[in-house]
């Protein structure tokens, strides 16, 4: 079973220039996360897609971060524009559902450095 | 809000012996989920251990186990017999009792680098 895909797995830009992250998550995968892991971080949640509605972007930045799942399998998280603090690595995740017994699948996830 | 302390910042350990990774929670919920998760260098995350709130008893994988202390809030994880390919980053993580349209977000802690030495 192919794992959650994410490209690219590095980006470096300067800050104030847009960038865009996709993720592929696992087929039959109902479920969508986007974390951000800043260095010497936990991940936290920016959002959180079930098929292809939001349920939970509460810790988004919505002024500059937007996220989007086309027919309920890939999706796209862009930050606009980037700032220094927002150099981490970007992970995404993907679940059958949101149950009882889910378990959150990650993928290799996307390094961004902000310059 | 929930929130996952883990007040190790690094651990280390002999190949083959055993170690104890420390996590406390802070929730005012009765129903939720612990995990472990392991982070390697390559940054892709690991599920190491799953514990269910509802359950008393310690949840196993092979050579994982955890104490999970309900009352006390209290989550380690115990790692026997450890490898060198054990060595990464740890974190606990926590998440409520939701469903399909309520957030299951994971909430981690800080982590914990583990080295195991030959």
């Amino acid at each position: 079973e192919a794992g959650v895909a994410q490209s690219p797995r590095y980006k470096i830009i300067e800050k104030r220039q847009s960038v865009a992250f996709w993720c592929n998550p696992i087929s039959g995968h109902a479920t969508l996360y986007w974390y951000q892991q800043i260095l010497g971080q936990g991940p936290k949640l920016l959002i959180q897609f079930q098929n292809n509605g939001v349920v939970d972007d509460s810790q988004l930045p919505k002024d500059r971060f937007s996220a989007e799942r086309l027919k309920g399998v890939d999706s796209t998280l862009k930050i606009q524009p980037a700032k220094l603090e927002d150099s981490a690595v970007y992970l995404c995740a993907s679940s059958f559902w949101a149950g009882a017994q889910e378990t959150q699948y990650f993928g290799p996830g996307t390094r961004l450095l902000v310059l | 809000a929930q929130t996952v302390t883990q007040s190790q910042p690094e651990m280390s350990v002999q190949e083959a012996e055993t170690v104890t990774l420390s996590c406390t929670y802070d929730t005012s919920e009765s129903d939720y989920y612990l995990f472990w998760y392991k982070q390697p260098p390559s940054r892709q995350m690991i599920l190491v251990i799953r514990q269910e709130a509802y359950k008393q008893q310690n949840a196993t994988e092979n050579r994982f186990s955890v104490n999970f202390q309900k009352a006390a809030k209290s989550f380690s994880l115990k790692i026997s017999d450890s490898q060198l390919g054990d060595a990464a980053m740890y974190f606990c993580a926590y998440r409520s009792a939701g469903g399909e349209t309520s957030g299951s977000r994971l909430t981690f802690g800080e982590g914990t680098q583990l080295t195991v030495n030959p």
